[in-house]
Order: structure tokens, then C-alpha cells, then sequence
């Protein structure tokens, strides 16, 4: 079946550094792709998506590429703050009306002042 | 600030209580969701409404149960709750279901049984 992988945390690192997380996928066709974010205390909010191959998704900062050759969406962000300290998820959708979700366990990422 | 609007955001009940969620969305969104999020893992899938009726039940117990009274409100109703039912329940809602149309989710939640 379909499923996402993620690096796992915590990322550990200091205000300003470069951030990466890693994401790849297994699927059959052409699913979307999705990072949400999930701050201490609150809901999940999209961060950005791309739903063909070799679309940029990009926000605040962020930016994911949807890479099939590899089947990955690795999200990057080239000076990172303490208020990006949060639990990042990457997910997929397959297909078009497709309402199922797959999601990676999560990435915890904590910036050091 | 999220469009996805649940209350209350903490609740605390005794398992023989009954008490409901509440979700709202004003973005004129035709699918809605509730999600369960357990701490440090990503949210399960509980249940999907689609233009106002129920079209996913992912196995979940009875004393969970759903209602949909307006394209704008989702409720869920709780009843004789387990410990084990302790979690971060999350709302969400779509345009629709395909890949350009993605879940916007509220700030859920945190509901604890003693």
C-alpha cells in the first residue's frame, strides 16, 4: 500500500541554520503532496503542497519540490527561528476523490536561540 | 488564525458523561472530517461527511457519533468514553476530495476522560 516516510527526530538546531527534513513516498500513479505543521498546543496547518511532478511548493520560508525520479518531498527552509520549533508531517493524497490522508509519523524539530 | 473553528478547546468527563464537540467552517467547504490525534503521532481518520451525509466510518466504537446538522457544522457526540478515548480530536474540512483541494483543520480538542 501507500505510506511516507519521514527522518526521524528531533532536529536539533540553532537559529539560523539550514533546515532539512526528509520525506519520501511509495505509491502507485500521481498522488498529491502535502506538508502540514503542528505548532506546541494546536492544530495542524498546511504549510504548502504540490500535487504534479517537479511542482515548488513554497511558504513562509519553506519550500518542498516534488521529486518522482526519487519519491521524495524533502522540506527545506534556508534560515530557520525559534518560532519554527514544531512537529512537521508529511502526507500524501492518491489520486483524485481520494479523502484518505497518509501521513508520516512526524518530524519534531526544536530551534536553539 | 485557523477557519476551522472547534469547541471547547479543552473538555475533562467522567466516563458516564455525555458531552459533544463542536466544528464550524465558513470557507463553503462540502467535506468535513473528525480526526483522533494521540500525542506524538500523526491523526487517525475517524470520520468523513460529504455534502452533509456520513460517507466514511472508519470502524470507529458507537459512543462516538457523528452528526452534520448544516454544510457548516460538525458535531460529535460522546458518550460512556473509555481513558483510553483521551486524545486531541481534530476537525478538518476540503473543498472537495481531490489532490489540489486539501484538508484545513482546526485547532482541535484535547479532551481527557478520568
Amino acid at each position: 500500500g501507500d505510506s511516507v516516510t519521514q527522518m526521524e527526530g528531533p532536529v536539533t538546531l540553532s537559529e539560523e541554520a539550514f533546515l532539512t527534513i526528509n520525506c519520501t513516498y511509495t505509491a502507485t500513479g500521481y498522488p498529491s503532496l502535502f506538508w502540514y505543521v503542528q505548532y506546541p498546543g494546536e492544530g495542524l496547518q498546511l504549510l504548502l503542497k504540490a500535487t504534479k511532478a517537479d511542482d515548488k511548493g513554497s511558504n513562509k520560508g519553506f519550500e518542498a519540490t516534488y521529486r518522482k525520479e526519487t519519491t521524495s518531498f524533502h522540506l527545506e527552509k534556508g534560515s530557520v527561528q525559534v518560532s519554527d520549533s514544531a512537529v512537521y508531517f508529511c502526507a500524501l493524497i492518491q489520486g483524485d476523490s481520494n479523502y484518505q490522508l497518509i501521513w508520516g509519523a512526524g518530524t519534531k524539530l526544536i530551534i536553539k536561540p | 488564525d485557523t477557519e476551522v473553528t472547534q469547541t471547547p478547546k479543552h473538555l475533562v468527563m467522567g466516563m458516564t458523561n455525555k458531552k459533544s464537540l463542536k466544528c464550524e467552517q465558513h470557507m463553503g467547504h462540502r467535506a468535513m472530517y473528525w480526526y483522533k490525534q494521540k500525542a506524538k503521532k500523526p491523526p487517525e481518520l475517524m470520520f468523513v461527511y460529504s455534502y452533509e451525509k456520513l460517507s466514511i466510518n472508519e470502524s470507529v466504537p458507537s459512543r462516538f457519533s457523528p452528526e452534520c446538522p448544516n454544510s457548516s457544522l460538525l458535531n460529535l457526540h460522546l458518550h460512556a468514553l473509555q481513558p483510553e478515548d483521551s486524545a486531541l480530536y481534530l476537525c478538518a474540512s476540503s473543498q472537495g476530495y481531490r489532490g489540489d483541494q486539501p484538508q484545513h483543520f482546526g485547532d482541535g480538542t484535547r479532551l481527557s476522560i478520568l
